[in-house]
């Protein structure tokens, strides 16, 4: 695609409830990222990936967050018993190579726990 | 790790004006250096980038220049219009796949 696609753009979840967020990074790019942007500050990291493995997940705060890129295209941010604490925008960029050079964000999906 | 400090958190120039934003980084071992720029309920867009074996970049109205030494790197707007009002955030890398990004100014410019 053109650029990198984010669904939803919103989402509005219960507290414990469980969500995942897709990632559709630019046609080609083999390097793919997450970040995550709470109010007032910049995006940090949670994952990256490189194909199909995530080749670094130390900035996933806790068991509860997961992520996966099964065909080393689209990925797929995974959230299990939602907390308050997780409201945010996240992010996703991709890049043809990796190397942190380049990214392509996408829009973000504001994730909105209740 | 990498700590990344911008400042000013808030500024606000009027049509015509330079802009300048300053960042500190850490990690001597930090080696590329992007400026994003993010609008309203859109993703950070990068506007220009910098690495550590250069000193200064220059792209129109955009430039950027690095201090290694001083471990700092700054951003300059001149002659600023209206639709470059966004938040506009520095951040580093060193050599790993992540940015470590400062938490952003808000540039306002008033026509």
């Amino acid at each position: 695609g053109a650029g990198v696609s984010q669904t939803p753009s919103n989402k509005v979840t219960e507290k414990g409830k469980y969500v995942e967020l897709r990632c559709d990074p630019i046609s080609g790019h083999t390097a793919l990222y997450w970040y995550r942007q709470s109010l007032g500050q910049g995006p940090e990291f949670l994952i990256y990936f490189q194909g199909t493995g995530a080749a670094d997940d130390s900035g996933l705060p806790n068991d509860r967050f997961f992520a996966v890129r099964p065909e080393g295209s689209v990925s797929t941010l995974k959230i299990q018993r939602t907390e308050r604490g997780d409201s945010a925008v996240y992010l996703c960029a991709s890049s043809p190579n990796g190397g942190s050079y380049g990214y392509t964000f996408g829009s973000g999906t504001r994730l909105t726990v209740v | 790790g990498e700590n990344v400090e911008q400042h000013p958190s808030t500024l606000s120039v009027q049509e015509g004006d330079s802009a300048v934003i300053k960042c500190t980084y850490s990690d001597s071992a930090s080696n590329y250096f992007p400026w994003y720029k993010q609008e309203l309920g859109k993703g950070p867009q990068l506007i220009i980038d910098i690495r550590s074996n250069v000193g200064e970049k220059k792209d129109q109205r955009i430039a950027v220049t690095l201090n290694k030494t001083a471990k700092h790197f700054s951003l300059h707007i001149t002659e600023t219009q209206p639709e470059d009002s966004a938040v506009y955030f520095c951040a580093a890398s060193g050599g790993s796949e992540k940015l470590v990004f400062g938490k952003g100014t808000k540039l306002t410019v008033n026509p």
